[in-house]
């Protein structure tokens, strides 16, 4: 089964509109990590944000917000008044206790801001 | 400083060759991560070191042998490689269990 699913494979934006990256997990551990990386064409992967199972306090960092509900077991992840800049293929990732070091990620949302 | 640089950029090898792929880190991190991308999925895990011990091995052929000469460094040594084993190349390290992985820019291999 998919520990992470990101159901949203492709999305397309005008800039300067609000986008939100949808992403859901499964984990039967009590403590787990949450994390979204960016994937720009060059290739790299960029660590955005680590959110652990007990702090579900929602994150904003400049235009980047996160929205973390244990309830509905997800992690979104909006970015506002997006930019051709953030154009990238992102990833929602759980690690848990009991796995490690093993991140599972999600299949990735390629996010495409029309200029 | 949260950098991990990865040599070479580039690599076109052929099927019989032997290459090294190269990964380096001076976070001060105790475990470091080899992934491989194929265009549009998600990287999947190889191998995981774990202070200098090999603590995953995701069944990868062993064409890919892995080596943590320390600490810092993780190298990747191929052999007699296939042509469904071009990918991009990830090398990362975290400072501790399940904590974010830190991610190289990648060695973009070509096998003829």
């Amino acid at each position: 089964a998919q520990k992470v699913t990101q159901a949203q494979t492709e999305i397309s934006v005008v800039e300067k509109e609000d986008v939100t990256l949808d992403c859901v997990y499964e984990t039967r551990d009590t403590t787990y990590y949450l994390f979204w990386y960016k994937q720009p064409p060059s290739g790299e992967l960029v660590f955005l944000i680590r959110r652990n199972s007990f702090d579900e306090q929602n994150e904003i960092s400049g235009r980047y917000s996160w929205n973390f509900q244990k309830s509905t077991s997800s992690f979104n992840f909006t970015i506002t008044a997006s930019q051709v800049v953030d154009s990238a293929v992102y990833f929602c990732a759980l690690s848990e206790s009991y796995t490690g070091n093993q991140f599972y990620f999600g299949t990735g949302t390629s996010l495409t801001v029309i200029p | 400083d949260t950098e991990v640089t990865q040599t070479p950029k580039h690599l076109v090898m052929g099927m019989t060759n032997k290459k090294s792929l190269k990964c380096e880190q001076h976070m001060g991190h105790r475990a470091m991560y080899w992934y491989k991308q194929k265009a549009k999925k998600p990287p999947e895990l190889m191998f995981v070191y774990s202070y200098e011990k090999l603590s995953i091995n995701e069944s990868v052929p062993s064409r890919f042998s892995p080596e943590c000469p320390n600490s810092s460094l993780l190298n990747l040594h191929l052999h007699a490689l296939q042509p469904e084993d071009s990918a991009l190349y990830l090398c990362a390290s975290s400072q501790k269990m399940y904590y974010e992985q830190y991610f190289g820019p990648g060695t973009r291999l070509t096998v003829t």
